[in-house]
């Protein structure tokens, strides 16, 4: 079945560093990839997807490419802020018209900017 | 514009015990998710609907039970609560033609002791 491998946390920063955090996946056929980010307390909100190969997703200075070829949807960012810091998840939907069962998630990558 | 709603916050159990997680939402989407998040394991789905009147078991439905009965509503039962269903339980909806982008709710966190 499908799957989301995404790095281990926590991931602890400096304000204004650069930042990856690496996502990798299986699936068959061409599924939809997202970047979740959740804040303490609260529920999950999306930060940016990609619907199909070469595909560039951004938001808030984040971005993310999904490559085919290498079956990764890795997310960066030029210089992080204190603000930033969160749980981000990597999920992927395997949505293609025909019906929705779902998100695949990875388990999530915590991220600690320290000023 | 409310999004998706879900009552209680917060809810401490005893083993044996049954209740029922809400979801409402407001945004006339026809897809709905329950999701459960254990530490470190990210989301496991539980059950789904795709509109009133069907529902569909995920990756981790044993011990939980659902209803659709309208396009808004999206209640989640627990007959018998044990401590393996301690988590935070979350509820997503989801609009077809929108690439499977899902808003999620504010999640309820629930104990089984």
């Amino acid at each position: 079945g499908d799957s989301v491998t995404q790095m281990e946390g926590p991931v602890t920063l400096s304000e204004e560093a650069f930042l990856t955090i690496n996502c990798t996946y299986t699936a068959t056929g061409y599924p939809s990839l997202f970047w979740y980010v959740q804040y303490p307390g609260e529920g999950l909100q999306l930060l940016l997807k990609a619907t199909k190969a070469d595909d560039k997703g951004s938001n808030k200075g984040f971005e993310a490419t999904y490559r085919k070829e290498t079956t990764s949807f890795h997310l960066e960012k030029g210089s992080v802020q204190v603000s930033d810091s969160a749980v981000y998840f990597c999920a992927l939907s395997g949505y293609s018209g025909g019906g929705a069962d779902g998100l695949t998630f990875g388990k999530g990558t915590h991220l600690i900017i320290q000023p | 514009n409310a999004g998706v709603t879900q009552t209680p916050k917060f809810r401490i159990l005893k083993i044996g015990q049954s209740m029922t997680l809400q979801c409402t939402q407001d945004m006339n989407h026809n897809y709905m998710y329950w999701y459960r998040q254990d530490p470190g394991m990210g989301l496991k789905l539980i059950y789904y609907s795709v509109g009133a009147g069907i529902t569909d078991k995920g990756e981790v439905p044993n011990g939980y039970n659902v209803s659709r009965s309208t396009t808004e509503d999206f209640p989640l039962r627990l007959e018998l609560a044990a401590p393996s269903q301690t988590s935070v339980y979350f509820c997503a909806t989801h609009l077809a033609t929108r690439g499977n982008e899902q808003f999620f709710g504010p999640g309820t966190r629930l104990t089984v002791l």
